[in-house]
């Protein structure tokens, strides 16, 4: 089973649609969380960390679930630039030091008109 | 501004040469972590770093090669023996513990 494993998608939406993505992870022990977005041939880009109590930015939504162990990402309003690529990352190991984070491979989300 | 730089943002190697990829980073992190993407993949990790004098090898370390001799930078080197150079390579730093990391925009490096 991969650490973090996503949906890669794509997942074709109307502008003003509310779409969501889910993200597992095998590692209970994992203690941080991001969303991370990602532009065709640009570098990926910190969208928001995952908080236990869940966090909120704007039309964008974050959840942890640590009992089915994922994290999710809602997307209220969709709008055309919001078509990209998002990224799960997880700390695999806890708090301390600078493990690696774990990247998922991405959804693909496309916006139209 | 704080950031992380890489250059140059193309680059391209000829058949038995090694080139260098450059990654300063001003925000005072100690990790360092160098990326490989290939077209509609994932990221993987090359080496990290999380001090000054010391690296880890990552998934794909084979036919690279790093040093880490300055806090600010990170510089890794493709040798002739990665066959397959051609890719978009990100550098990225972190503070650590519970943080993020943050990217610079790459290098896009390919074959002559």
């Amino acid at each position: 089973r991969k650490e973090v494993e996503q949906d890669p998608g794509p997942f074709n939406v109307p502008e003003g649609a509310t779409v969501a993505f889910n993200c597992t992870y095998s590692n209970s022990a994992s203690q941080s969380f991001f969303w991370y977005r990602q532009d065709c041939r640009k570098e990926p880009k910190l969208l928001m960390s995952v908080y236990s109590s869940g966090n909120e930015d704007g039309r964008f939504t974050a959840q942890l679930n640590r009992a089915s162990q994922y994290i999710s990402l809602l997307i209220r309003d969709s709008k055309l630039s919001d078509s990209a690529t998002y990224l799960c990352v997880v700390n695999p190991r806890g708090a301390t030091g600078f493990q690696k984070l774990v990247f998922g491979t991405g959804t693909r989300l496309l916006v139209s008109p | 501004d704080g950031g992380i730089t890489q250059s140059p943002k193309y680059l391209f190697r000829k058949e038995g040469q090694n080139v260098t990829l450059s990654c300063e980073q001003n925000l005072n992190h100690d990790a360092m972590y160098w990326y490989r993407q290939d077209p509609g993949q994932g990221l993987r990790l090359i080496y990290y770093s999380q001090i000054v004098n010391d690296f880890q090898k990552g998934d794909i370390a084979e036919g690279y090669s790093v040093s880490r001799e300055k806090k600010e930078s990170f510089p890794l080197t493709v040798t002739s023996a990665q066959k397959n150079p051609t890719a978009f390579y990100l550098c990225a730093s972190r503070a650590g513990g519970l943080w993020p990391q943050h990217f610079g925009d790459g290098t896009r490096l390919s074959i002559l």
